[in-house]
C-alpha cells in the first residue's frame, strides 16, 4: 500500500502568494526529505528532517516530532522559479527504505 | 559538496534487450545505495535497497533476475534492467545516502525507452 500521502497533487498560485504541501504518512516516520524535481529529471534536495522544522529563504519544511506522521512544506512569497514538482519521501524507522509521495506539479502564474 | 552522477542519462533499447546503469557518489560515503523507477506517470518505485557488506533488499515486484545489482565499495553501485520490455519504461534514479547524516542525494536519472 502506499505509505505516503502527498496533497494536494496540483497547484497553481499567484507569484507573490503563499501556500503549503502536505504530507501524511500511514505509519511512524524515522525521517522525511523533500525533493523538487526539475524538467531534466534531477531531484534537488530542499530539506531532510529527522525532527523539528527548517527553513531556508522563502521555503520552510515542519516534521511532526510527536507522532512523527506528517509532514509540510510551506512557500512564501512564491515565484515563477518555484514552478516544478515537489515531492516527500519518509523513512521508515529500521529498514533505511524512503518511500515518495505522489507528487504536488505546482504552477506559479503571473 | 555532496554529488551523484549517474549515467547514462538515457538509454534507448529493443525489446528484449538489456540496460547497465552507473551510479557513483563524489564527496561523501554513502552508506547505502536505493534504486528507484519514476513512471511516465511520475510515480516512484522503490526497487531495491542495496547496503555495502549486506544482502542486497528488493521491493515486492523486482527481482534480482530482473534487476541485479552491484555495489562493490562506499562510492559506486551499478543496477542492470534484464529482458526490458515496454513495462520496464521510465526514469531510473540512483539515490546515495551519506553516511554521516543520513541524507539522500539523488543523480539525475537513467531514462529507458523500450521500443
Amino acid at each position: 500500500g502506499d505509505q505516503v500521502e502527498q496533497s494536494p497533487s496540483a497547484l497553481s498560485l499567484h507569484e507573490g502568494t503563499d501556500s503549503a504541501l502536505r504530507c501524511n504518512f500511514t505509519t511512524t516516520m524515522r525521517s522525511v526529505q523533500w525533493f523538487r524535481q526539475n524538467s531534466r529529471g534531477s531531484l534537488i534536495s530542499l530539506f531532510y528532517l529527522a525532527s523539528g522544522t527548517k527553513e531556508n529563504g522563502r521555503l520552510k519544511s515542519a516534521f511532526d516530532s510527536k507522532e512523527r506522521r506528517y509532514s509540510t512544506l510551506h512557500i512564501r512569497d512564491a515565484q515563477l522559479e518555484d514552478s516544478g514538482t515537489y515531492f516527500c519521501a519518509a523513512e521508515e524507522p529500521g529498514y533505511q527504505n524512503f518511500y515518495f509521495g505522489k507528487g504536488t506539479s505546482l504552477t506559479v502564474i503571473p | 559538496g555532496a554529488l551523484v552522477y549517474q549515467y547514462p542519462r538515457r538509454t534507448i533499447c529493443k525489446s528484449g534487450t538489456s540496460m547497465r546503469m552507473e551510479c557513483q557518489a563524489v564527496g561523501f560515503q554513502a552508506t547505502s545505495v536505493a534504486w528507484y523507477r519514476q513512471s511516465p506517470q511520475k510515480t516512484f518505485e522503490l526497487i531495491a535497497l542495496s547496503t555495502v557488506n549486506s544482502a542486497i533488499k528488493y521491493e515486492q515486484n523486482f527481482t534480482q533476475e530482473k534487476f541485479p545489482i552491484s555495489h562493490p565499495n562506499l562510492s559506486f553501485s551499478s543496477m542492470t534492467v534484464l529482458n526490458a520490455y515496454l513495462e520496464d519504461r521510465g526514469l531510473y534514479l540512483c539515490g546515495a545516502r551519506q553516511q554521516n547524516t543520513g541524507q539522500l542525494y539523488f543523480g539525475e536519472g537513467s531514462k529507458l525507452t523500450v521500443l
